[in-house]
């Protein structure tokens, strides 16, 4: 079975720039969530997708946003990037609610 | 809103010492409970999970963690670390609504 791969896995954008963050499910895997990891925390819920519906959100402004697709694959967009939005973005996927499979990140740097 | 508190930040054992985690939540509802581990220079793997049934679960490599409902708390435990058991550890909480929550982690590290 394939694991759960992000694309890219660095990216530098500047302030005010918008970004697209990619991940492949696991195989199977119908529920993808994103995180966010700032440096020395716990990665933090951003929010879940299943069947290509929000079904989970926390607490992240509405510049944040998702899409899932039919066979899965997601995408994480934020707009009007700030220089506080730089971390690791993670990916997971799982079957709804089972446990959930993490892929490396995405470092996004903001300049 | 939930949280998810992680009482060691870094813990430091020598190979064949106990380990036990702290872990502790707040949410009054229904919760399905994880802990995670992050070996150096991979990604976030499943150590164990709990949803129901007998509070007791038992995960990979000799881990097991206990969900004390009373208490709010989920420790993980080992009765003997490895060398190879270094890694940052993470208890998550999940509530019914799909929302994850996860601690700050604690660093463990095992001295041969």
């Amino acid at each position: 079975e394939t694991g759960v791969t992000q694309s890219p896995t660095h990216l530098i954008k500047t302030r005010g720039q918008q970004v697209t963050l990619r991940c492949s499910s696991q195989s199977g895997h119908n529920t993808v969530s994103w995180y966010q990891q700032a440096l020395g925390q716990g990665p933090q819920f951003i929010f879940q997708y299943y069947r290509e519906e929000e079904n989970g959100r926390g607490n992240f402004p509405p510049r944040f946003s998702g899409l899932q697709f039919p066979n899965y694959s997601s995408e994480l967009n934020v707009n009007a990037l700030e220089l506080d939005d730089s971390a690791l973005y993670l990916c997971a996927s799982s079957l709804i609610g089972g446990a959930a499979f993490f892929g490396q990140g995405t470092r996004l740097t903001v300049v | 809103a939930q949280s998810v508190s992680q009482h060691n930040h870094h813990v430091i054992l020598s190979e064949a010492a106990s380990l036990e985690l702290g872990c502790n939540y707040s949410y009054g509802g229904t919760v399905n409970l994880f802990w995670y581990v992050q070996y150096p220079g991979q990604h976030l793997q499943l150590l164990l999970k709990y949803f129901s049934g007998d509070p007791l679960v038992k995960g990979i490599k000799g881990f097991e963690a206990e969900f004390i409902k009373s208490k709010f708390s989920f420790n993980l435990r080992k009765p003997s670390v490895q060398w190879s058991d270094t890694a940052e550890y993470f208890c998550a909480v999940r509530t019914n609504a799909g929302k994850s929550t996860f601690g700050d982690g604690t660093t463990l590290t095992v001295k041969p």
